[in-house]
């Protein structure tokens, strides 16, 4: 069965600096990888998702991820944090079109002025 | 994107009683529905699948008779709590597919039930 585990349940960084949020994944079968953002009381926004195709994904908001097999990982970056990062991210996965995603536990995202 | 609404995104009832939940794909057919519930600051755990026209499977650990998915047509589907416990109080999020091949799965807003 597939899985997610996020490390670390809270990252802290300040205006301006490197956001990176990691995910390790484990499926027996190539990965469907995504990661989402919550905002509180709200659903899941899709920031980007990984299926097979380039390794390095672009999505919204300047995040990015890159899925390296050899490490089991798809672990999330901006290079410059803003406010309105602040927020619960999401990694998921599954492993075939129209099955349910599995999500990590999830990580919440300050970010200090 | 494609959009899936749910409603209501606030309920609160009494010990009890009904609460119904509804989900629609507004701008696409979604072949299949999930349906998740997320404890305060927890990640979201997967309750059952349902399939337009055929019965919801449930994942292990989740009462069929307590939480009642219908999934009626290709844009619709509802979770009914019965007989709402405290307990149950919870963030539910539906979400939906359309099948294609890229997995993603659309999210609604979540429903906010407490039940005193």
């Amino acid at each position: 069965a597939q899985s997610v585990t996020q490390l670390g349940s809270h990252v802290s960084v300040s205006e301006g600096a490197l956001v990176l949020l990691r995910c390790n994944y484990s499926s027996s079968v190539p990965p469907y990888l995504f990661w989402y953002v919550q905002y509180p009381n709200q659903g899941l926004q899709l920031l980007l998702k990984y299926t097979s195709a380039a390794t390095l994904v672009k999505g919204i908001n300047g995040f990015e991820a890159e899925f390296k097999k050899s490490e089991t990982s798809f672990h999330l970056t901006k290079p410059s944090a803003h406010m309105s990062d602040a927020a619960e991210y999401f990694c998921a996965v599954s492993v075939q079109a129209g099955t349910a995603l599995i999500f990590g536990k999830g990580t919440t995202l300050s970010v200090s002025s | 994107g494609a959009v899936v609404s749910q409603h209501p995104s606030r309920v609160i009832c009494k010990s009890g009683t009904s609460v119904k939940i509804e989900c629609r794909s507004l701008d696409f057919q979604a072949t299949t529905m999930f349906w998740y519930r997320q404890f305060p600051k927890q990640s979201l755990m997967l309750m059952a699948t349902s399939n337009e026209g055929s019965k919801a499977t449930y994942e292990q650990g989740v009462e069929k008779d307590k939480f009642l998915i219908n999934h009626a047509s290709l844009t619709l589907s509802t979770l009914t709590v019965t007989s709402a416990h405290p307990e149950d109080s919870s963030f539910y999020i539906c979400s939906a597919t359309s099948g294609d091949y890229t997995g993603e799965l659309f999210f609604g807003e979540g429903s906010r039930l407490t039940v005193l």
